[in-house]
């Protein structure tokens, strides 16, 4: 049974770039969050997608916005990329109850 | 959102010294779960332990609902033990996250 599996493992970008980062989620699990984690820091929860909508968003500007697939799979887009994006972005995936949420990896994001 | 805070920052053991590590939070919750994240960023499931007790080999916690506290015990701690432990609580759908435990055991 495969984790949740994200996609890339590390990127850079210049000032002002787009990004795209994916995540797959759990098998069987119907609900994609995805978290920032600064250096040093706990991670800090972005949003929530559940059927291919946004159900809950976190204190995180417009730039940030994401999107779900009929597979459930997920994607978080940041546009006009600032230093202070670069972090660790972390996607996890569970059911639409509260239940026990799984991690991915990561992406290890490195603005320039 | 839920606060989250987790004591002690730091933690330095002997191989073989037990700890507690402490996690409140300020709200009723749904979910609670206690993570190790390794050096390369993963979050490792540890327990996910709303209330009750639960225990895994060296590790168990207890979840203390209604004072709204969850403890994680390392017993006969192993150098492999070293890393950052998070708390996380949830009561609206969304995990909130303590700053973590470093945890540092020296053989």
């Amino acid at each position: 049974d495969a984790g949740v599996t994200q996609s890339p493992t590390h990127l850079i970008k210049t000032r002002g770039q787009q990004v795209t980062l994916r995540c797959s989620p759990k098998s069987g699990h119907d609900t994609v969050s995805w978290y920032q984690q600064a250096l040093g820091q706990g991670p800090q929860f972005i949003f929530q997608y559940y059927e291919e909508e946004e159900r809950q968003r976190g204190n995180f500007p417009d730039r940030f916005s994401g999107h779900q697939f009929p597979n459930y799979s997920s994607e978080l887009n940041v546009n006009a990329l600032l230093l202070g994006d670069s972090a660790l972005y972390l996607c996890a995936s569970s059911l639409v109850q509260p239940t026990e949420a799984f991690f991915g990896q990561g992406t290890r994001l490195t603005v320039v | 959102g839920i606060q989250v805070e987790q004591s002690p920052p730091d933690l330095i053991l002997q191989e073989g010294a037990n700890s507690t590590l402490r996690c409140n939070f300020s709200d009723s919750v749904n979910n609670l779960q206690w993570f190790h994240q390794n050096p390369w960023g993963q979050l490792i499931n540890l327990f996910y332990i709303p209330s009750g007790t639960k225990q895994n080999g060296r590790l168990s916690a207890t979840t203390v609902a209604t004072e709204r506290y969850s403890l994680l015990y390392i017993s006969s701690s192993q150098t492999t033990d070293s890393g950052v432990y998070f708390c996380a609580a949830d009561n609206d759908y969304k995990l909130s996250f303590g700053a973590g435990t470093t945890v540092t055991v020296r053989a």
